[in-house]
C-alpha cells in the first residue's frame, strides 16, 4: 500500500529553526517526485517546490525561493522541509505529495499533513 | 503565474441535484507533448485533498461515476451528475502545465 506519512505537528517560536519530514512507502521512492503545498488555516492551496528523489534536483516557486529548502535522502525514503527562522506567517498545514511527471501518477498520494504553528 | 478562477466560490446544492463547477485560466493549458494538465482536487473537512480527475477528464481509481471533467485550452467543468452528503467540501481545479503550478480559490459544496 502507498503511503506518504508526515512527521507531528510543531510548535516554534518566531526565528527558530524548523525541518519537517515526509517518509514514503509501498513504491520505488526514486521513481516519483515529492512536493510540498502550503495550506494557510482556511484558505487554499499553494505550491512551495518539488524535489526529484532520484537525484535531487529541485524546483521552488517564486515566492518561496529563498524562504524553504527541500531535500530527500534516499536512504531513507524521505523528504524534508526546512526553515532555517520561521515566522508567523509560516503558521499553516503542510502537505507532501508524490508525482512522476506522466500525468496519470502525478498527486495520486498525499501525506496527512503537518500543521506548523509559529507564535511567540 | 498561471492565475486559476474558479466560479462559484460557494455552491448551495440539494441531495440529488446536479452540480458545475468553472475554472478559467488566465493562458492555455496545453502542453507542448499535447497533453492538458488540469486537475480536480476533492478536500473533505479535516482532510488531506484528494485527486478526482486528472488530464482534464480522466476519473480517478475509486471516484464515483458521478464526477466527471471537460474542457479545454483555458476553460474547464467539474460536474457532478448528482450530488450525495459525501460530496460537501472545497473542490480545487490545479494546472501542473507551467511552473510555478497553481489551484483555483476553490468553491465550497454545500448541502441547501
Amino acid at each position: 500500500e502507498v503511503q506518504l506519512v508526515q512527521s507531528g505537528a510543531e510548535v516554534k517560536k518566531p526565528g527558530e529553526s524548523l525541518k519537517i519530514s515526509c517518509r514514503g512507502s509501498g513504491y520505488t521512492f526514486t521513481d516519483y517526485w515529492i512536493g510540498w503545498v502550503r495550506q494557510v488555516p482556511g484558505r487554499g492551496l499553494e505550491w512551495m517546490g518539488i524535489i526529484y528523489t532520484v537525484d535531487s534536483d529541485k524546483r521552488y516557486s517564486p515566492s518561496f525561493q529563498g524562504r524553504v529548502t527541500v531535500s530527500a535522502d534516499r536512504s531513507l525514503n524521505s523528504a524534508f522541509l526546512q526553515w532555517r527562522s520561521v515566522q508567523a506567517s509560516d503558521t499553516a498545514m503542510y502537505y507532501c505529495v508524490r508525482g512522476s511527471g506522466s500525468g496519470a501518477d502525478d498527486f495520486d498520494y498525499w501525506g496527512q499533513g503537518t500543521l506548523v504553528t509559529v507564535s511567540s | 503565474d498561471v492565475v486559476l478562477t474558479q466560479s462559484p466560490l460557494s455552491l448551495p446544492v440539494t441531495l440529488g441535484q446536479p452540480a458545475s463547477i468553472s475554472c478559467r485560466s488566465s493562458q492555455s493549458l496545453l502542453y507542448s507533448d499535447g497533453n492538458t494538465y488540469l486537475n480536480w482536487f476533492q478536500q473533505r473537512p479535516g482532510q488531506s485533498p484528494r485527486r478526482l480527475i486528472y488530464l482534464v477528464s480522466n476519473r480517478d481509481s475509486g471516484v464515483p461515476d458521478r464526477f466527471s471533467g471537460s474542457g479545454s485550452g483555458a476553460d474547464f467543468t467539474l460536474k457532478i451528475s448528482r450530488v450525495e452528503a459525501e460530496d460537501v467540501g472545497i473542490y480545487y481545479c490545479m494546472q501542473d502545465t507551467h511552473w510555478p503550478w497553481t489551484f483555483g480559490q476553490g468553491t465550497k459544496v454545500e448541502i441547501k
